[in-house]
């Protein structure tokens, strides 16, 4: 099945700052990568997802790329605000059977 | 749109004992998933549910844990007896459909067990 392996587990900035987050999938199969931001006993919320047949997307200060030949994925996070604390996990799943596999997760700290 | 709902947000019960969980997704999705989250790990599927069928229940411990959707709508997910490495959060998420990709997910219960 499925591996999805996400680095690093802690991440510290200054605000303003830009931060960036990087996991890796093992199953060439997968086609949909999303990111999810989880505060503090709260539910995961979707931030931005891609998909396999782009290669980059962007919305405001958050940006994901996708690498699918070297099976890695990575958010990226500018001009960073204290409110961007919390834990990001990125997932992979493939089409059809949305079987979703979660990275370990990273604890993203934008000090002010 | 009101988002998907579970109950209850919390529970503590001793090992050994049994609990219930239930969950109300989003009107109108079709795929349904019960997700277990163990502090500081990121969401591990359970079950994956399409309608009232199950899709996917490969990472769920049955001699321990079962679950149901028997309507296509509301869920429960069961654990009994329920063992201290239990203890975590269980969060349910639902989706459109099984090709769908977007899922959104509940509050999630925390369990512990002492």
């Amino acid at each position: 099945g499925e591996n999805v392996e996400q680095h690093p587990s802690t991440l510290s900035v200054q605000e303003g700052d830009s931060a960036v987050i990087k996991c890796t999938y093992s199953d060439s199969a997968s086609n949909y990568f999303p990111w999810y931001k989880q505060e503090l006993g709260k539910r995961p919320q979707l931030i931005i997802d891609i998909r396999s047949n782009v290669g980059e997307k962007k919305d405001q200060r958050i940006a994901v790329t996708l690498n699918k030949t070297a099976k890695h994925f990575s958010l990226h996070i500018t001009e960073t605000q204290p409110e961007d604390s919390a834990v990001y996990f990125c997932a992979a799943s493939s089409i059809g059977n949305n079987d979703m596999r979660f990275g370990a997760g990273t604890r993203l700290t934008v000090k002010p | 749109e009101a988002g998907v709902a579970q109950s209850p947000r919390y529970k503590i019960i001793e090992k050994r004992q049994s609990v219930a969980f239930w969950c109300n997704p989003i009107s109108g999705h079709a795929t349904l998933y019960w997700y277990q989250q163990i502090l500081g790990q990121g969401p591990k599927l359970l079950i994956q549910f399409q309608n009232n069928g199950v899709v996917d229940d490969s990472q769920l411990p049955k001699d321990r844990f079962s679950a149901e959707r028997l309507k296509g709508v509301d869920s429960t997910l069961k654990i009994q007896p329920a063992k201290l490495e239990d203890s975590a959060v269980y969060l349910c998420a639902s989706s459109l459909r099984l090709a769908s990709y977007e899922q959104y997910f509940g509050p999630g219960t925390r369990l512990t067990v002492t």
